[in-house]
């Protein structure tokens, strides 16, 4: 992705917590989003903040600090279907710009 | 509601030939923005329409086109393709880009031989 960076991959245990950080180039930002991949699959929508501070979706929450160009995605009580990538991707000029996914594997 | 619809699934073309690909936006939508997901360069941003305007293009040489219809579907043409236009090609429409998100389609996968 331009200038957006999150972790390539991460391991985490069933029913455990896990953040997933993404930093952006904050020029033109029209909003963060959060976005889950299955394999072969289509991209979902989870999440959008637009404002600093804590959005909250049943398991999942995000995190967006303007100022830093820092974003995080808050996965709790982790479930094997989260196993799945995880794109970060700033709204701006040119629709979605995506960082390169964090590839989430859940473990039993 | 129906979702994002691409058109066809799976294609296999040979280097030099062209190839359309077809995308309808959830009813409503006015804004299809469209993507090439590949495993070494992720999700690169390719174009958005809104309104039958092209409002922004990434980086992507001329032999990638597109445009946009009056109901708001989409089309995107690649022209003299090339071993490395094999990808996944996805659509998504917005309402207004912002809180609503981006839907996706499923994508078109496109093998280039």
């Amino acid at each position: 992705g331009q200038n957006i960076d999150q972790p390539t991959e991460m391991t985490a245990t069933e029913g455990a917590i896990v953040q997933i950080n993404c930093t952006y180039q904050t020029s033109g930002f029209n909003g963060l989003f959060w976005y889950q991949q299955h394999a072969g699959e289509a991209p979902t929508f989870l999440s959008y903040n637009v404002l600093d501070g804590l959005e909250e979706k049943g398991r999942f929450s995000s995190f967006l600090s303007r100022s830093k160009g820092y974003s995080y995605l808050l996965l709790r009580e982790l479930q094997m279907k989260d196993s799945a990538s995880y794109f970060c991707a700033r709204g701006g000029r040119r629709a979605l710009t995506f960082g390169s996914g964090t590839r989430l594997q859940v473990q039993p | 509601k129906a979702g994002v619809t691409q058109t066809p699934r799976y294609l296999i073309k040979t280097r030099g030939q062209q190839v359309t690909l077809s995308c309808s936006p959830i009813s409503g939508h006015r804004s299809v923005s469209w993507y090439q997901q590949t495993p070494g360069q992720g999700l690169q941003f390719l174009f958005e329409y809104f309104s039958e305007t092209q409002r922004n293009k990434g980086n992507f040489p001329g032999r990638f086109s597109g445009r946009q219809f009056s109901n708001s579907r989409s089309e995107m043409n690649v022209s003299t393709l090339e071993l490395g236009d094999s990808a996944l090609y996805l659509c998504a429409s917005s309402l207004d880009r912002g809180k609503n998100g981006y839907t996706f389609g499923s994508g078109t996968r496109l093998t280039v031989v």
